[in-house]
């Protein structure tokens, strides 16, 4: 079955650094891949898409993925982490079901991205 | 900018209840989803809804639940009798007929069965 796996239920950063958070997805058919972002009391906010095409996707807020097909990952990065960036971040794959695609998302367990000043 | 709504944000209820979820999706989406995220695991899949009727359901989705769009702006997930276990967040989500399948959020329903 489909997974989606996050290394690091929690990631720290200061602020200005580098912020690597790590998604992997288990499949023989690459899905579509998606990060998905969650401030506390909101609902999950779309940062960014992979969907065959471009593998260096770019998304809102400065971040962006690169989706490498022979690690089966999909990590999401941004050069410099702001205070604002501190929030809940999940990884996730919409499979192909049969021989479709319903849309439903497989969420990995969630990072939480904190940002000390 | 268009956004998918839930209420209630928080619904408390007994064992053996049952309860209706109510969401609206965005007008002119097609596809329709519920999931649920119980407190520190991992948001999961329910079931997903297109032209009338569940395209696909998660095993959690068993007889107690139900999904319902009784018009066309509301999309309800009902619960029959409740248990501890299903207190959760349940995000309702929507997206577009298009080839992206980004779905869009809502903020969620807390269910907190006592």
């Amino acid at each position: 079955a489909q997974s989606v796996t996050q290394l690091g239920s929690h990631v720290s950063v200061s602020e200005g650094a580098l912020v690597l958070l790590r998604c992997n997805y288990s499949s023989s058919v690459p899905p579509y891949l998606f990060w998905y972002v969650q401030y506390p009391n909101q609902g999950l906010q779309l940062l960014l898409k992979y969907t065959s095409a471009a593998t260096l996707v770019k998304g809102i807020n400065g971040f962006e993925a690169e989706f490498k097909k022979s690690e089966t990952s999909f990590h999401l990065t941004k050069p410099s982490a702001h205070m604002s960036d501190a929030a809940e971040y999940f990884c996730a794959a919409s499979p192909f079901f049969g021989s479709g695609n319903t849309g439903k998302l497989i969420f990995g367990q969630g990072t939480t991205l904190q940002v000390k000043p | 900018e268009p956004e998918v709504t839930q209420t209630p944000s928080h619904q408390v209820t007994q064992m053996g209840q049952e309860v209706i979820l109510r969401c609206v999706p965005i007008s002119n989406h097609l596809y329709f989803y519920w999931y649920r995220q119980i407190l520190g695991q991992k948001v999961e899949f329910l079931v997903s809804f297109y032209n009338n009727e569940i395209s696909e359901k998660s095993e959690i989705f068993d007889d107690q639940f139900s999904v319902e769009r009784p018009d066309g702006s509301n999309f309800t997930l009902k619960i029959r009798s409740t248990k501890l276990e299903d207190s959760a967040m349940y995000f309702c989500a929507s997206r577009f007929n298009d080839g992206g399948y980004e779905q869009y959020f809502g903020p969620g329903t807390r269910l907190t069965v006592t």
